[in-house]
């Protein structure tokens, strides 16, 4: 068990337009889910931290404006791009777990691509 | 601040051959977990081996096994039998097992990844 799908996987849009990204945990209730980003041949470094029914804790540098997470239920967490910019453009991950010091699961990732 | 270091950004090993990789990292915390994650060309993280920092015995993961020195800060990836398919980045990751208060809780710092060559 354990399985995390994240949906699109790939996305090419113009410039201002707002992205949603899924991730579901679809075996498991995830309490906590990451919101990761991952630039060419880089790490992966964490965006924001979800947890089921409250705000998510955004890293210092990211824009919460920006970046909106949402973890309305224990199977799902979605990201919105908004108004997208070609900086923009990445490699996006999210992983879910049981709790926050439960393992994390991650999904496959969406290539954001903003033309 | 927890740092994890990955000095060797590429690595190649002949198929069938050992290869080792390191993975320094850096915390005043006693209680910790530490991962060795794979990304292949597909991008999909997966776990290869986990630490918890409180036993002393070396985890081990079928071909995979780790070299964990406490006092050193050091936690390296030992693959035997590399095969084709190993072929990927690889990621050493540190997660506290502490609260943090007012700060993120559980979340995985991840070192900068080596990129693992099998040749056949």
């Amino acid at each position: 068990g354990a399985v995390v799908s994240q949906h699109p996987s790939r996305v090419i849009c113009k410039s201002g337009t707002s992205v949603k990204i899924e991730c579901r945990s679809l075996d498991f209730q995830a309490t906590t889910m990451f919101w990761y980003r991952q630039f060419p041949k880089q790490s992966l470094m964490l965006m924001a931290t979800s947890n089921e029914g409250s705000k998510a804790t955004y890293e210092q540098g990211v824009e919460k404006d920006k970046f909106l997470i949402n973890h309305a239920s224990l199977t799902l967490s979605t990201l919105t791009v908004t108004s997208a910019h070609p900086e923009d453009s990445s490699f996006y991950i999210c992983s879910a777990s049981r709790g926050w010091d439960q393992p994390q699961h991650f999904g496959d990732g969406t290539r954001l691509s903003i033309l | 601040a927890q740092t994890v270091t990955q000095s060797q950004p590429e690595m190649s090993v002949q198929e069938a051959e050992t290869v080792t990789l390191s993975c320094t990292y850096d915390t005043s915390e006693s209680d910790y977990y530490l991962f060795w994650y794979k990304q292949p060309p597909s991008r999909q993280m997966i776990l290869v081996i986990r630490q918890e920092a409180y036993k002393q015995q070396n985890a081990t993961e079928n071909r995979f096994s780790v070299n964990f020195q406490k006092a050193a800060k050091s936690f390296s990836l030992k693959i035997s039998d590399s095969q084709l398919g190993d072929a990927a980045m690889y990621f050493c990751a540190y997660r506290s097992s502490s609260w943090n208060y007012g700060g993120s809780q559980g979340n995985l710092i991840f070192g900068k990844g080596t990129k693992l060559s099998v040749k056949p």
